[in-house]
């Protein structure tokens, strides 16, 4: 099974959708990115949290560490922001002790 | 700032030869990483290195081997390329370890090996 699941794989919306992307851990973790993949390849950090909610401009992430798990939502969604997101963790054991646990990714794509 | 910056963007390479990745970051970051991102998988650590004359290992280090000998560069070395190691490879650095700092990743290269 693996650490860190995604759902769904693939979403398509239309331009001014609410969206929402879930991801599951099974570890337990001191904190959670959620990042974004460009189609052409380019990978930014979008947030890091360990509790609650953040928020920046139409993003918004929140985690529930008793569940374990965590949510990215877009608000208004928009055609740029068609791209894949990952969520990672920080697995407490094994041999990547303290580093990140990436899920495969949800890719969005966002019709006009 | 540049940030990070990889060199080569694009390499083909036959089975057997060897080649080194260039990692550069103008940032003061203490932390560098190595990952491989391959179709239908998540990016997966190969090795890292938490200050400069240290590395450790991730999770996929077989056949890579890797050295910081100044701050601000990492470098990835395939001594005996294998098809299994045609991947994107992207690093990316930063400040602290993840518990403390977001990552800040580089462009990628894309390696075949044939």
């Amino acid at each position: 099974k693996n650490e860190v699941e995604q759902s769904p794989q693939n979403l398509t919306a239309q331009e001014g959708e609410f969206i929402t992307i879930n991801c599951s851990y099974s570890v337990g973790i001191s904190a959670l990115h959620w990042l974004q993949q460009h189609p052409g390849g380019g990978i930014v950090s979008l947030f890091m949290l360990s509790s609650g909610k953040k928020k920046h401009g139409r993003l918004i992430a929140t985690i529930n560490i008793q569940e374990k798990h965590s949510s990215l939502h877009i608000t208004a969604s928009h055609p740029r922001d068609s791209a894949v997101y990952i969520c990672a963790v920080i697995s407490g054991t094994g041999g990547s002790q303290g580093n990140l646990i990436f899920g495969k990714g949800t890719k969005l794509s966002v019709k006009p | 700032n540049a940030g990070v910056t990889q060199t080569p963007k694009f390499r083909v390479l036959k089975t057997g030869q060897s080649m080194t990745l260039l990692c550069a970051q103008d940032m003061n970051h203490e932390y560098m990483y190595w990952y491989r991102q391959d179709p239908g998988m998540g990016l997966r650590l190969i090795h890292y290195s938490v200050g400069e004359g240290t590395t450790a290992k991730g999770e996929v280090p077989d056949g890579y081997n890797v050295s910081r000998l100044k701050k601000q560069n990492f470098l990835l070395g395939l001594e005996s390329a294998a098809p299994s190691q045609t991947s994107v490879y992207f690093c990316a650095s930063s400040y602290a370890g993840p518990n403390y700092n977001e990552q800040f990743f580089g462009p990628g290269t894309r390696l075949t090996v044939l």
